[in-house]
């Protein structure tokens, strides 16, 4: 079965970009959309945007103007860049396959990884 | 943007006992839009319910989705030990995707 798995720096300094890879196993990343979550610690999940396996992407406007969305077919991998980050980007980062037509829903989770932003 | 009210915060049972969640947006979702999730510390969340009222696969049938419009619910007939998490709903109708803000299922 499909298995996604993130990686990454575990640190990140303030005002430096943070940057994540979601490795997609067992299946292939054609033909569905991605997405990115993140949950800060004891709270709740907060969505950051989607990148489709042909690298048309939708941000939340929440972070529009820092996060970049790319997919790279040939590694079977998508990715997520974030720039400017702050502490408020503290948090565990989710990748999930987000599944459309004719029901909506994200049927596969990553373990997640946990990304800190400090100096 | 799309905002889910989730009721109540922390719902107190005992294993056995029937379980209620209530979800409410602020705006009319369609069913197809409404999925319902699980998760427990330290882990994933976890797909439950799809479409509103399709249990995903794997999902035991303790667990039952219903409503329409602004007001969902996920019902879980008798609450198993395994059961005690949190449940999150989400609605993906445009964007961005929301979730709401969680009701914690705990033992009483």
């Amino acid at each position: 079965q499909v298995q996604l798995q993130e990686s990454g720096p575990g640190l990140v300094k303030p005002s430096e970009t943070l940057s994540l890879t979601c490795t997609v196993s067992g299946g292939s990343i054609s033909s569905y959309y991605w997405s990115w979550i993140r949950q800060p610690a004891g709270k709740g999940l907060e969505w950051l945007g989607r990148v489709y396996s042909s690298g048309s992407t939708s941000y939340n406007p929440s972070l529009k103007s820092r996060v970049t969305m790319s997919v790279d077919t040939s590694k079977n991998q998508f990715s997520l860049k974030l720039n400017s980050v702050t502490a408020a980007d503290t948090a565990v980062y989710y990748c999930a396959r987000d599944s459309r037509y004719p029901y909506y829903y994200m049927d596969v989770w990553g373990k997640g990884t946990t990304v800190t932003v400090s100096s | 943007e799309i905002v889910l009210t989730q009721s109540p915060g922390t719902l107190s049972l005992s294993p056995g006992e029937r379980a209620t969640l209530s979800c409410r947006a602020s705006q009319s979702v369609s069913s197809s839009y409404l999925a319902w999730y699980q998760q427990k510390p330290g882990q994933a969340p976890r797909l439950l319910i799809y479409g509103a009222s399709s249990r995903a696969t794997g999902i035991p049938d303790r667990f039952s989705g219903s409503g329409s419009g602004t007001d969902f619910t996920l019902t879980i007939s008798r609450l198993e030990p395994e059961d005690f998490a949190v449940y999150y709903c989400q609605q993906c109708v445009g964007s961005p995707y929301t979730f709401g803000q969680g009701t914690k299922l705990e033992i009483k």
